[in-house]
């Protein structure tokens, strides 16, 4: 059974591009959510994403949007990166319809995004 | 707003000795309580969490937690540390059904 998984591991990118991170959850699991974790930080939530929707959101900008698949898996967008969105982002998912408990939440690997 | 505050950025402890990392909560509603931990160069892996019922869970490796309502707090305790428990401890709160607000972490040392 296949955890959370994560692409790319590690991306690089300039000042003003755009990125598309990507997540596939664990089997079973219909929701997803998208986390940033800074250098000695917790992570922090970023939204949310159920039955294709952007369920709930963070406080970030409308740089960072997102999208869910018919097959639950997810992506993240950043436009116009900022050199303060170097972090690890991170992918949880959840089995909300499956559980009822969309809280317990499994982590992904993460996929580390440095801007210069 | 809801936050979740860890006591110690470091604690450097010992193999076989006791630990207990402190995390408070504040919010006043019904709240589901996690700890997670983030070995070196692994992703997060859920601890134990705390729903409903006893206040005290147990979790994998030796770990448990204690919900005290009354203090708003979730203290991860084990009472004989080893060098594999060497890890980044993060106390997390949902309160809103969806997101995690997570401490900013204990990075725990254990010397052997």
């Amino acid at each position: 059974d296949a955890g959370v998984t994560q692409s790319p591991t590690h991306l690089i990118k300039t000042r003003g591009q755009q990125v598309t991170l990507r997540c596939s959850p664990k089997s079973g699991h219909d929701t997803v959510s998208w986390y940033q974790q800074a250098l000695g930080q917790g992570p922090q939530f970023i939204f949310q994403y159920y039955e294709e929707e952007e369920r709930q959101r963070g406080n970030f900008p409308d740089r960072f949007s997102g999208h869910q698949f018919p097959n639950y898996s997810s992506e993240l967008n950043v436009n116009a990166l900022l050199l303060g969105d170097s972090a690890l982002y991170l992918c949880a998912s959840s089995g909300l319809r499956t559980s009822g408990r969309g809280d317990e939440q499994f982590f992904g690997p993460g996929t580390r995004l440095t801007v210069l | 707003a809801q936050s979740v505050s860890q006591h110690n950025h470091h604690v450097i402890l010992s193999e076989a000795a006791s630990l207990e990392l402190g995390c408070n909560y504040s919010y006043g509603g019904t709240v589901n309580l996690f700890w997670y931990v983030q070995y070196p160069g692994q992703h997060l892996q859920l601890l134990l969490k705390y729903f409903s019922g006893d206040p005290l869970v147990k979790g994998i490796k030796g770990f448990e937690a204690e919900f005290i309502k009354s203090k708003f707090s979730f203290n991860l305790r084990k009472p004989s540390v080893q060098w594999s428990d060497t890890a980044e401890y993060f106390c997390a709160v949902n309160a809103q059904g969806g997101k995690l607000i997570f401490g900013q972490g204990t990075e725990l040392s254990v010397k052997p």
